[in-house]
């Protein structure tokens, strides 16, 4: 099993450009989230969902989007970048919550987003 | 307002020892408590966890006590090994509304395990 995958790993925008990351599992987990880590700021919740076709905003949710289609799929867009988006972008997924043990997140590789 | 604290930024210990690393948490309403581990261009790994309903959980040579009252944990590695050295973060989680659960960090510990 792959497990949580992203794509890209690495990207270089320009102020004001657009993009979409793509999370992926294949653990067939309910629940999806989107973190951004930064230097001394620990792991930040941008958006999260709870299943296909819902989505919620988390800690930090200004400037990006999120979307659901697919159960196994989570994407994250910045409509238009800015400096303070640049980050290490991870998403993470999790089993329905409910009894104890179903809490751990599993997470994806990361992407290093840079914003100049 | 950091409800999950980690006030150890960084920790070093010789190979064979223990590695101890604390946590604080602030809100009596977290319920749940997990420690992750998490080595550089990767992402976090779940290492272990405990429920507020015990103070002991113990995983190999990975051991988490919990002390609600002083809302204290830690991580405890017996013995350390040089393969343990990565940043370790502390999580909390409270059920809110819609029994959904969100994840509350801390900022890390870098461990550092010396041969």
């Amino acid at each position: 099993n792959a497990g949580v995958t992203q794509t890209p790993k690495f990207r270089v925008l320009k102020t004001g450009q657009s993009m979409t990351l793509l999370c992926a599992q294949d653990m067939n987990h309910e629940y999806m989230y989107w973190y951004r880590q930064d230097p001394g700021m620990g792991l930040r919740l941008i958006h999260y969902s709870v299943g296909e076709g819902t989505t919620a905003k988390g800690e930090v949710p200004d400037g990006y989007n999120v979307s659901r289609l697919k159960k196994q799929n989570f994407l994250l867009g910045l409509e238009s970048a800015a400096p303070s988006q640049t980050s290490v972008y991870f998403c993470a997924s999790s089993p329905r919550s409910g009894l104890a043990g179903a809490y751990e997140q599993y997470f994806g590789p990361g992407t290093r987003l840079t914003v100049t | 307002d950091q409800q999950v604290k980690q006030n150890s930024p960084s920790l070093s210990v010789q190979e064979g020892r223990i590695s101890i690393l604390n946590c604080d948490y602030t809100n009596s309403m977290f319920d749940y408590f997990l420690w992750y581990k998490k080595y550089p261009a990767e992402g976090p790994t779940f290492l272990i966890s405990i429920s507020s309903i015990k103070d002991k959980n113990e995983d190999g040579r990975f051991t988490v006590f919990l002390n609600k009252s002083a809302k204290h944990l830690s991580l405890h590695i017996v013995p350390s090994q040089p393969g343990d050295s990565a940043v370790y973060f502390c999580a909390a989680s409270a059920r809110n509304a819609g029994n959904n659960r969100k994840l509350i960090w801390g900022l890390g510990t870098s461990l550092a395990v010396n041969p």
